[in-house]
């Protein structure tokens, strides 16, 4: 059955630290991996990551995947208040039944 | 968390014509919505099913091209209508049982192409 896992589930960060959050997946005919961070109404889309190894970076956010281990990690460095939302992994696929697969989002609250 | 069908899971329509996605939750839901989700690019928010009364959609989508129903509270219908390639997408369904956008639930979604 394909899944997505995402962990921790919630998190809890004082501002300027350094969080990791983790999501990985065993989905068949992987077209794509996706992150979001949800804090209204429509998520609002990060990160699109579709070869292992290379990093993608906007400001202090950052991602990278690993097809063979099937899994990614979102890095959210120096975190602020601002960041306090639920961060969403989904994968794409080519063909089957679920084009889309979620996880069940990582909620993250950092205070001051 | 709910669990969220959709129906039909793929389909491969011509040109001009019309399909219409069911989305079924396995329980009461206060909001649904519908997004888009075009090859390579981002989730995009179609609009927000409202139980018993008109959609409400955002900017760039009309009722017209995307009638959405939601008779019930478990229950919604998106319509895309006169299809053309450029609407080949993956549409989802999302419902959301309290009033915070943070514990959305999402469908596994209706992969369309359109010839």
């Amino acid at each position: 059955e394909d899944k997505v896992v995402q962990s921790p589930l919630s998190l809890v960060v004082h501002e300027g630290d350094t969080v990791t959050l983790n999501c990985s997946y065993e989905v068949t005919n992987f077209r794509s991996l996706l992150w979001y961070k949800q804090e209204k109404k429509a998520p609002t889309f990060l990160f699109m990551l579709t070869s292992s190894g290379i990093e993608k970076k906007s400001g202090r956010l950052s991602s990278i995947l690993d097809k063979k281990e099937l899994f990614s990690i979102l890095n959210i460095t120096a975190t602020q208040t601002g960041d306090s939302a639920v961060y969403l992994c989904a994968v794409e696929r080519y063909s089957g039944n679920t084009p889309l697969v979620f996880g069940k989002g990582t909620r993250l609250s950092v205070i001051a | 968390s709910a669990v969220i069908s959709q129906k039909p899971s793929r389909d491969i329509c011509q040109r001009g014509t019309s399909l219409t996605i069911q989305c079924q939750v396995d329980s009461q839901v206060t909001m649904m919505f519908w997004y888009r989700q075009q090859p390579g690019q981002s989730l995009t928010l179609i609009a927000t099913a409202n139980q018993g009364s008109e959609a409400t959609y955002e900017s760039g989508f009309v009722i017209d091209k995307f009638p959405i129903s939601r008779p019930n509270l478990t229950f919604s219908t998106l319509t895309v209508s006169n299809m053309s390639p450029e609407d080949s997408s993956i549409y989802l369904c999302s419902a959301q049982r309290g009033i915070s956008y943070n514990e959305q639930f999402f469908g596994p979604g209706t992969r369309l192409t359109v010839l």
